[in-house]
């Protein structure tokens, strides 16, 4: 079974500071990872994805398969990147997605 | 740029009742999905359509639960004897290529 674990329900940081939001998965096969991102009142939108290894808003994210962990990183926090965050993965080409619980970012001022 | 679109935004509904939710998803798009979520919960899966028909679908997506594409445009999620624990925000997505599926605002349905 495929699962996606999000240890923090929220993190909280200053304006500047760099901000880590963590992501472990757990799939038998080759696995396609995802980072959605929903600010207050919009819909999920996708923020990054692995394979193309991208940067999106100064986001990115690694895959590391050792650690089966695809954290996602910016070193300067904005205000305007609080929103929640969720981690997801697929299996293969057009397959669905399984979703972490979700990790709320603050940006305080 | 085009978007999913989903009404109702918000349906309120006694127990037992039965629910047709409906979605627009992007026009040249060929995977269409929906998901839930409880609140306070992780988002689900519940189904996915191709080609006419159900290609994968979660325990969560039981005998209650239907899917369609009556006009080549809309995409509905029916449920057809609401339970109070169907409770929650249901998203449309849809999907072309390239693993990247478009989601709509969500409905929210309270069943009461």
């Amino acid at each position: 079974a495929q699962r996606v674990t999000q240890p923090e329900k929220l993190l909280s940081v200053f304006k500047g500071a760099p901000v880590e939001l963590k992501c472990n998965y757990s799939y038998s096969g080759s696995p396609e990872l995802f980072w959605y991102v929903q600010y207050s009142r919009q819909r999920l939108q996708l923020l990054l994805r692995h394979i193309s290894r991208e940067s999106i808003k100064g986001f990115t994210a690694d895959l590391n398969k050792g650690e089966t962990s695809f954290h996602l990183k910016k070193p300067f926090a904005q205000e305007e990147d609080s929103a929640m965050y969720y981690c997801a993965l697929s299996s293969s080409g057009y397959s669905t997605l399984t979703f972490g619980k979700g990790t709320m970012l603050l940006v305080s001022p | 740029e085009p978007e999913v679109t989903q009404t109702p935004s918000h349906q309120v509904t006694q127990m037992g009742q039965e629910v047709i939710l409906r979605c627009v998803p992007i026009s040249n798009h060929l995977y269409f999905y929906w998901y839930r979520q409880i609140l306070g919960q992780k988002v689900e899966f519940l189904v996915s359509f191709y080609n006419n028909e159900i290609s994968e679908k979660s325990e969560i997506f039981d005998d209650q639960f239907s899917v369609e594409r009556p006009d080549g445009s809309n995409f509905t999620l029916k449920i057809r004897s609401t339970k109070l624990e169907d409770s929650a925000m249901y998203f449309c997505a849809s999907c072309r290529s390239s693993y990247e599926q478009y989601f709509g605002p969500g409905t929210r349905l309270t069943v009461t």
